[in-house]
């Protein structure tokens, strides 16, 4: 089982707050990193999808960057809003597997 | 729409009892998976389906079955020799050999309860 980390496990921020979140992965046999957001209640849905070294991807306020070399990920949300409130994981793929290795996600709370 | 359905929302299962989980999906993907989620723990894996009649164990299949006779589904049957079965299940899937392009479509899961 390969070890995926995020950082922080929570963060409370204020509305209008801009934030940012790790994910931590093994930097060998990179394939793929993935980015979810799972809202209470609901089920989780894609947010990105990335591949290569130097990735930056965007939707609307939020971004994800990828350092493949030395195995992180970085998610911003800018200018938060209550309804960013979720759960947000990320998930790594390995060269030759089938399958995604998730992390236990960081839990973000965006305070009105 | 399409998207997955995952039923019961919530079950009850005594110990000693077999359940079984379904997961039906209508995106005409080939990739199925399904995972568990316990406190403080990321997702892992039970087992996973990249084709029909074919299936593979996952990092935690012992005291699980599943079958995949039909593209659309992929049900997961908790046996009573799952030691710990208690716990919040989740069902993906995904377009087959493409998974560095497109990311997983989840169910809303099933929270298993052991009484």
């Amino acid at each position: 089982i390969l070890n995926v980390e995020q950082s922080p496990q929570s963060l409370h921020v204020q509305e209008g707050d801009s934030t940012n979140f790790t994910c931590s992965f093994p930097s060998s046999n990179f394939y793929a990193l993935h980015w979810y957001r799972w809202e209470t209640a609901k089920s989780p849905k894609a947010l990105f999808v990335m591949t290569l070294n130097g990735d930056e991807k965007k939707k609307g306020r939020i971004s994800a960057t990828l350092n493949t070399k030395e195995g992180y990920s970085y998610l911003y949300i800018k200018g938060s809003q209550p309804e960013d409130s979720a759960t947000y994981l990320c998930a790594f793929m390995q060269t030759g597997a089938n399958n995604l290795f998730f992390g236990t996600g960081t839990r973000l709370t965006v305070i009105p | 729409d399409g998207g997955i359905t995952q039923s019961p929302k919530y079950l009850f299962r005594k110990e000693g009892q077999n359940v079984t989980l379904s997961c039906e999906q209508n995106l005409n993907h080939d990739a199925m998976y399904w995972y568990r989620q316990d406190p403080g723990q990321g997702l892992r894996l039970i087992y996973y389906s990249q084709i029909v009649n074919d299936f593979q164990k996952g990092d935690i299949a012992e005291g699980y079955s599943v079958s995949r006779e039909k593209k659309e589904s992929f049900p997961l049957t908790v046996t009573s020799a799952q030691k710990n079965p208690t716990a919040f299940y989740l069902c993906a899937s995904t377009i087959r050999f493409q998974p560095a392009n497109y990311g997983y479509t989840f169910g809303s899961g099933t929270r298993l309860t052991v009484v």
